[in-house]
């Protein structure tokens, strides 16, 4: 595709299930954000892909988040035992290279709602 | 650390009427760069624009138009004759090199434009 995509777009699961979240980059993007958007909040970074590896994992908000990505593409955020306070849009981007300068493209999101 | 305040949380419009929107930033880095996305109902962010922290320069882009001020810490963004296609949610944002690229986002202004 050529935009970056994510899946699913909706997910409601029960507080204390683990959900994975998958982000698509676009192809050749080797730069790989994700971020959250809760209600209120704004817009929040949570962690950062240059290729496989992941230098900054700063905006995690606990250590039941986690994040890989293989082969340099896809991407998969898990939250595990969910809260009700990880309700929330997740969004992914990706850039073609780390580098501020660079604007970063934005997927569509996944809505998590935890009941 | 970075911070982007924009005050305005929801502004209407009618259309035809000039708007513009207030960006505010806080960064003790000399190199930098600015960001506007527009966030439409569907959910997707969309690039507006990039600005480096040495080019003060205004940039028009159609109906659109920025105004980077230094002195003032602010970059704000103004829709001329506004269209109801122009109602979305509008985000500034702050990256600074050495910070992972990761973008520092304010909390958002809601644009209601009608008929």
């Amino acid at each position: 595709g050529a935009g970056v995509s994510q899946s699913p777009s909706n997910k409601v699961t029960e507080k204390g299930k683990d959900v994975e979240l998958r982000c698509d980059p676009i192809s050749g993007h080797t730069a790989l954000y994700w971020y959250r958007q809760s209600l209120g909040q704004g817009l929040e970074f949570l962690i950062y892909f240059q290729g496989n590896s992941a230098p900054d994992k700063s905006g995690l908000p606990s250590d039941r988040f986690s994040a890989e990505r293989t082969g340099g593409s896809v991407s998969t955020l898990t939250i595990q035992r969910t809260q009700q306070e990880d309700s929330a849009v997740y969004l992914c981007a990706s850039s073609s290279r780390q580098g501020s300068y660079n604007e970063q493209f934005f997927g569509p999101g996944t809505r998590l709602t935890v009941l | 650390a970075q911070k982007v305040t924009q005050a305005q949380t929801e502004i209407s419009v009618v259309e035809k009427e000039d708007v513009t929107l207030d960006c505010v930033y806080e960064t003790r880095d000399t190199t930098y760069y600015l960001f506007w996305y527009k966030q439409p109902p569907s959910g997707e962010l969309v690039f507006l624009i990039r600005r480096n922290s040495f080019d003060e320069q205004n940039e028009i882009s159609g109906r659109y138009s920025w105004n980077f001020q230094k002195s003032t810490s602010s970059f704000n963004f103004t829709i001329t004759a506004s269209q109801v296609v122009d109602s979305a949610v509008y985000f500034c944002a702050l990256n600074v090199p050495g910070t992972a690229s990761k973008l520092t986002f304010g909390t958002g202004t809601r644009l209601q434009v009608t008929l």
